[in-house]
């Protein structure tokens, strides 16, 4: 089966610039997650959708991170305006449904480096 | 917070030599415990996972895990490493709905195992 799919796997911009990646997910998996993973540190939760519902974004910088999964499938995340300490790996999951029983299946991540 | 703690940020293995990853998780509460394993250019893939049931897991590639809930402990074990063990390793828990219901990450081991 195909796995998760991202792109770009690499970008580089400036600061204050606009940049927005983009993941497909395992096909038939409801729920999305993404992910930050700063260097050095694991992977924390940015926005998780079910279907194309936002369930938890607690942890999404709200002033400059955006996201939606408008048909329930692919997802967007988008950074506007991007600062320096938004330099990290940009994951994206998927799990066929919500709760704690479900795998994860991880993308191979967009490396976003703001200079 | 929920948090997880991994113990060694970095470990040099020769090949043969028995591995032990140390992984501690805040609080308790009936949590499902995972290991992440991300090898060198590819992305974060399941090694194993504990829900219920007999604490000594096991996974792929002659990995195992025990979990030792009165030490809210998850520790990876392998016996003998291979050269092709050269990864990075995170250990993850996800609470129960009441405690937010999302994947907490540890910071990764970066295990080298030397030829």
């Amino acid at each position: 089966e195909a796995g998760v799919a991202q792109s770009p796997r690499y970008k580089i911009i400036e600061k204050r610039q606009s940049v927005a990646f983009w993941c497909n997910p395992i096909s038939g998996h409801a729920t999305l997650y993404w992910y930050q993973q700063i260097l050095g540190q694991g992977p924390k939760l940015l926005i998780q959708f079910q279907n194309n519902g936002v369930v938890d974004d607690s942890q999404l910088p709200k002033d400059r991170f955006s996201a939606e999964r408008l048909k329930g499938v692919d997802s967007t995340l988008k950074i506007q305006p991007a600062k320096l300490e938004d330099s990290a790996v940009y994951l994206c999951a998927s799990s066929f449904q919500r709760g704690s029983y479900n795998e994860q299946f991880f993308g191979p991540g967009t490396r976003l480096t703001v200079l | 917070a929920q948090s997880v703690s991994q113990h060694n940020h970095h470990v040099i293995l020769s090949e043969a030599a028995s591995l032990e990853l140390g992984c501690n998780y805040s609080y308790g509460g009936t949590v499902n415990l995972f290991w992440y394993v991300q090898y060198p250019g590819q992305h974060l893939q399941l090694l194993l996972k504990y829900f219920s049931g007999d604490p000594l897991v096991k996974g792929i590639k002659g990995f195992e895990a025990e979990f030792i809930k009165s030490k809210f402990s998850f520790n990876l074990r392998k016996p003998s490493v291979q050269w092709s063990d050269t990864a990075e390793y995170f250990c993850a828990v996800n609470w129960p709905v009441e405690y937010g219901n999302k994947l907490v990450f540890g910071a990764g081991t970066i295990l080298r195992v030397k030829s």
